[in-house]
């Protein structure tokens, strides 16, 4: 099985900050890394699909990128709505894995 | 608009078995391949199962193969996941969620998901 191993395991900010979670696949899996946002209480949305690209109405705030083995998640100008724990998956090989998930809280 | 929604948890004894269901709308149901994803309390999401748009081919974690068995009625637009020989370790929460495109292996990512199904194995 593929392992997803993504950092930090928590994170606070503060508005209007940067932030980068990063994830280190175990194996070569191309551009097959997605990146869900889980808000408390909620099921995960895709928020960036096949590394780098925006679901559509996703604010441009949001960014990927990366290639084979590791891959960053940005968020630019943190915004209260961006509270949320965020998980990477890589879908090149069956078994389908998450990484661990970032547990993103605003200072 | 898609939706999907789980049906089917509640408080089962360990040994027990259950069948879990996901009945799809807003979509072709037959044209994607459907997953399972479950989330135990506090955790993350871990794919468990997934199945072709015709049923033909099914996907299993290892951590779940020989226990969990996927199927969908594609004439009534439903998903399923029989779990039998239930352990503490498969509370969780279950999703059904729909790929993004294609009906043949999992690929992509799931684009629509449901709200979930409690699951409780407890005597």
């Amino acid at each position: 099985d593929i392992q997803m191993t993504q950092s930090p395991s928590s994170l606070s900010a503060s508005l209007g900050d940067r932030i980068i979670i990063t994830c280190q696949a175990s194996q070569d899996i191309r551009n097959h890394l997605i990146w869900y946002q889980q808000k408390s209480g909620q099921a995960p949305e895709f928020v960036i699909y096949d590394v780098s690209n925006l679901k559509s109405g996703v604010p441009s705030r949001f960014s990927g990128s990366g290639s084979g083995t590791h891959f960053t998640f940005t968020i630019t100008n943190l915004q209260p709505e961006d509270v949320a724990t965020y998980y990477c998956q890589q879908y090149d090989r069956v078994p389908i894995t998450f990484g661990q998930g970032t547990r993103l809280e605003i200072k | 608009e898609v939706e999907l929604l789980e049906s089917g948890g509640g408080l089962f004894p360990p040994g027990g078995s259950v069948r879990l269901s996901c009945v799809g709308s807003g979509f072709t149901f037959n044209d994607y391949t459907l997953t399972w994803v479950r989330q135990s309390p506090g955790q993350g999401l871990e794919w468990v199962s997934a199945i072709s748009g015709s049923g033909g081919t099914q996907y299993y974690a290892g951590s779940v193969k020989g226990r969990f068995t996927i199927s969908r009625d594609n004439s009534k637009n439903t998903l399923f996941l029989q779990i039998n020989g239930l352990r503490a370790e498969d509370t969780a929460l279950y999703y059904c969620a729909k790929q993004s495109w294609g009906s043949g292996s999992p690929r992509g990512h799931f684009d629509s998901w449901g709200q979930g199904t409690f699951l409780t194995v407890s005597s």
